[in-house]
């Protein structure tokens, strides 16, 4: 029961910003929002997480609106190594963390 | 640094026979460590999670089993496999109050 909705796929051109968009209105004031991916095959590789403000890191940016339902992960020049499927999760301090469907992202050459 | 093992990558079994999933991690003293399974094209399920040696909360009602009989080695088995148990299974761990979560590189399970 994953508390987020993302659309289950997306297209974007190698080189240009890939926004990932993902809906958290049942999000509690003390719940992060974290976005994960997940190569073909591979474990899912932490991104980036935030709680009320927006958030940058080398991977990428976050963005999280002032009432907080939703989100937007952003990569700033996408490459063909980051297609994968993008999980957008929300949190707090729990010692689990549940994974919906996700969106899968495709980048184009 | 604080590294992950997960072992085997690939495992093809019969229906009916047990099952053992090794993960161990290194780098750090009692982190909080979880069992996930992904069937395929599907999202990840959480099937156990560890706070410490002993320490073993299953998510869901099924015919696997979790144990953590040292603060970093967490064990997934089963007595006996049936076809549904077919997936990729996903050791991951983390810091205590810091739920940003490390991912093992998967077992892929195949019940014949």
């Amino acid at each position: 029961d994953a508390k987020t909705t993302q659309p289950p796929s997306m297209d974007c051109a190698e080189g240009r910003a890939a926004n990932l968009p993902c809906n958290h209105s049942t999000i509690s004031g003390n719940e992060y929002v974290y976005w994960y991916r997940q190569i073909h095959s591979q474990g899912p590789q932490y991104i980036i997480h935030g709680l009320k403000n927006n958030e940058t890191n080398e991977m990428a940016s976050l963005i999280i609106t002032e009432d907080r339902k939703s989100s937007t992960l952003i990569l700033p020049h996408a490459t063909l190594r980051d297609t994968a499927v993008y999980y957008c999760i929300v949190l707090y301090n729990n010692n689990d963390m549940r994974f919906g469907a996700g969106t899968r992202l495709t980048v184009k050459p | 640094s604080q590294t992950i093992h997960q072992w085997p990558a690939t495992l093809v079994q019969p229906v009916g026979s047990p099952l053992s999933l090794e993960c161990t991690v290194e780098g750090t003293s009692n982190p909080n460590l979880y069992w996930y399974r992904q069937a395929a094209g599907r999202g990840l399920q959480l099937l156990f999670y560890s706070v410490g040696i002993g320490q073993i909360s299953s998510e869901v009602p099924q015919n696997l089993s979790a144990s953590r009989p040292q603060d970093r080695q967490f064990i997934l088995s089963s007595k006996k496999l049936l076809l549904s148990d077919s997936g990729f299974y996903l050791c991951a761990w983390s810091v205590y109050k810091d739920e940003k979560l490390f991912f093992g590189s998967g077992t892929q399970l195949s019940v014949l």
